[in-house]
């Protein structure tokens, strides 16, 4: 079955870039979508498309794909972005999820 | 605006069902297609099951494939999930979304509900 490899974890400090991949099989061949989930709540799409970003989703996050391999880049990052996040594609009529990281705001 | 309301978890013995359902306003339903997505507790989220728009072709993964059946009801703009020969492992948090797109592919999930818990225990 299709994986997606994510880092556990990534730290960032306030105001700085934090960059998270996601990798796969001839992954630049599909869609990837990013969902952001705090503690308690429901999961929210942040990126789609690779590199497309919904109506209310701030500046900061954007993406983009290459390769086997989907970043997800948030730039100036505030203390509200403390989060998981998943990266998402589909491949061979399955939805896959990546495990998931978690990003703590120094 | 789009809601999706989740209903029916709650406590499963193992070997039993439950039927979860989930209840959309604020799109036209009837043209898009809808997935079922689990969370166990403390892990990461497993999509489970999506079905097509209008015509509803079911498609699985393969951990609830033969157990687990989709369905939906356009009249009533409600997707449900019959869960069978429940599992400890089937215990989550199990959220609706809303596809982009009509044939389960290359889409994503816009909205989500607030999800419904699936305990399993004797």
């Amino acid at each position: 079955s299709y994986e997606l490899a994510q880092p556990p974890s990534v730290s960032v400090s306030p105001g700085q870039t934090a960059s998270i991949t996601c990798s796969g099989d001839r992954l630049g061949e599909r869609y990837v979508s990013w969902y952001q989930q705090k503690p308690g709540q429901s999961p929210v799409l942040v990126i789609y498309q690779d590199v497309k970003r919904p109506s209310g989703i701030p500046e900061r996050f954007s993406g983009s794909s290459s390769g086997n391999t989907a970043t997800l880049t948030i730039s100036g990052t505030r203390a509200m972005d403390e989060a998981d996040y998943y990266c998402q594609a589909w491949d061979s009529g399955t939805y896959v999820f990546g495990a998931g990281t978690r990003v703590t705001v120094l | 605006d789009v809601q999706l309301v989740e209903s029916g978890g709650g406590l499963g013995q193992p070997g039993g069902s439950l039927r979860l359902s989930c209840a959309a306003s604020g799109f036209t339903f009837n043209n898009y297609a809808m997935s079922w997505v689990r969370q166990a507790p403390g892990k990461g989220l497993e999509w489970v099951s999506a079905i097509s728009s209008r015509g509803g072709s079911p498609y699985y993964a393969d951990s609830v494939k033969g157990r687990f059946t989709i369905s939906r009801d356009d009249s009533k703009n409600t997707v449900y999930l019959q869960i069978s020969s429940l599992r400890a492992d089937d215990a989550a948090v199990y959220f609706c979304a809303k596809d982009s797109v009509a044939v389960p592919s290359h889409g994503e999930f816009d909205y989500w509900g607030q999800g419904t818990l699936v305990t399993v225990s004797s």
